[in-house]
């Protein structure tokens, strides 16, 4: 799995957008990008996933440059309870094998977001 | 329902006693995964189970025992347990054959003494 390089802490102000950054310089065209966040003893949370398109759910926006290397994760209103560490995770396609890839965290950015 | 449920929450055991924890999840996932978190660092994989069948081991000492008994399920055997091996103890599930999301438990807080 391809390795991630992530802040290791940034803050944000309740409201505004949280920008996330991630890069991912060795990332091959068989791996999805994945973002899972964790606040303060809680199992990992998913956010949103994606191969090379943009993509944007119900929680946050995933934009993946074009040569794949490197990415963000936008909030784009920050409140309190985003508080947490976000984790970028590169993860394996392995379609029709029968076996599961493996999720390999990285040590990613605890985000503050504060008043 | 997009649950899995770990148990025992909290758990004390010494050093020469034998305990397991369990997960479970009815999502339909044929994936389950074991992961082990210390304090202030990020999850490490343990296991991954596909479709009932250990298809990776991350190398961990054999005091650590998987086992997934049928699709819904999945144990984590401890025995002889040392001190450093106290964590939080995470399982998570997913989809196989599709690139989907995994799905975490609150984990477990293990305790050794």
């Amino acid at each position: 799995d391809a390795k991630t390089t992530q802040p290791t802490s940034m803050d944000c102000a309740e409201g505004r957008a949280a920008n996330l950054p991630c890069n991912h310089s060795t990332i091959s065209g068989n791996e999805y990008v994945y973002w899972y966040r964790q606040i303060h003893s809680q199992g990992p949370q998913y956010i949103i996933h994606g191969l090379k398109n943009n993509e944007t759910n119900e929680m946050a926006s995933l934009i993946i440059t074009e040569d794949r290397k490197s990415s963000t994760l936008i909030l784009p209103h920050a409140t309190l309870r985003d508080t947490a560490v976000y984790y970028c995770i590169v993860r394996l396609t392995l379609i029709n094998t029968g076996t599961a890839s493996k999720l390999t965290f990285g040590t990613g950015t605890r985000l503050q977001v504060t008043l | 329902d997009t649950e899995v449920t770990q148990t025992p929450k909290h758990l004390v055991m010494g050093m020469t006693n034998k305990k397991s924890l369990k997960c479970e999840q009815h999502m339909g996932h044929r994936a389950m995964y074991w992961y082990k978190q210390k304090a202030k660092k990020p999850p490490e994989l343990m296991f991954v189970y596909s479709y009932e069948k250990l298809s990776i081991n991350e190398s961990v000492p054999s005091r650590f025992s998987p086992e997934c008994p049928n699709s819904s399920l999945l144990n984590l055997h401890l025995h002889a347990l040392q001190p450093e091996d106290s964590a939080l103890y995470l399982c998570a599930s997913s989809g196989v054959l599709r690139n989907t999301e995994a799905f975490f438990g609150q984990g477990t807080r293990l305790t050794v003494v």
